[in-house]
């Protein structure tokens, strides 16, 4: 079935350092893919999305590209913040007859230090 | 922008209770979910609902029952608490068709059983 494999963490990692937290996907299709960020005693909130192959999805200095021929969609920010330190999840749509749910990774911590 | 209101951030209950979870969302979404979210084992599906008075299993709902009497409104009832029901909450919303909906996340229930 579909499924969603991401870098388990942790991930630590001082204040203007580089971030690639990588996930890679088995899919029926070519669904939309989406990257989620729990910041500490929150909900998740969508960070970005693409929705074909070689979209690129940003916000907030992330970003991700859609790669159909490596199956990934890797999160990456050049320089990160210490507001960055959060739970992130990558997550894939599958089909339940009319309507979609997500599956999702197993999160990657972050922790930047000052 | 879409809000997802659960009813409490913090609950904390005895083994054997009936216990009630309520969720509400303001975009008129036809589809909402209700998760549980444990360490190392990240967001799994309990139940989700398309429609008002219908319902679907996700990949854990034994001890979990829902109840959705309105569009906005999604219940999850814990039919007779047990201490591996400990867990965090998490209710979301989305519209349905493609997959490029994204799913609109509540700030959680953070659910202890004694």
């Amino acid at each position: 079935g579909d499924s969603v494999t991401q870098m388990e963490g942790p991930v630590t990692l001082s204040e203007e350092a580089f971030l690639t937290i990588n996930c890679t996907y088995t899919a029926t299709g070519y669904p939309s893919l989406f990257w989620y960020v729990q910041y500490p005693g929150e909900g998740l909130q969508l960070l970005l999305k693409a929705t074909k192959a070689d979209d690129k999805g940003s916000n907030k200095g992330f970003e991700a590209t859609y790669r159909k021929e490596t199956t990934s969609f890797h999160l990456e920010k050049g320089s990160v913040q210490v507001s960055d330190s959060a739970v992130y999840f990558c997550a894939l749509p599958y089909s339940g007859g009319s309507n979609y749910k997500l599956t999702f990774g197993k999160g990657t911590l972050l922790t930047v230090n000052p | 922008d879409v809000k997802v209101t659960q009813s409490s951030r913090y609950l904390v209950k005895r083994t054997g209770e009936k216990v009630f979870l309520e969720c509400v969302q303001d975009m008129d979404h036809e589809n909402m979910f209700w998760y549980r979210q444990d360490p190392g084992l990240g967001l799994r599906l309990i139940y989700f609902s398309y429609d008002v008075k219908m319902k679907e299993k996700g990949d854990i709902p034994e001890g979990y029952s829902v109840s959705r009497e309105k569009k906005e409104r999604f219940s999850l009832i814990l039919e007779s608490a047990s201490t591996n029901q400990t867990s965090m909450y998490l209710c979301a919303s989305s519209s349905p068709g493609t997959s490029n909906q994204p799913q609109h996340f509540g700030d959680g229930t953070r659910l202890s059983i004694l």
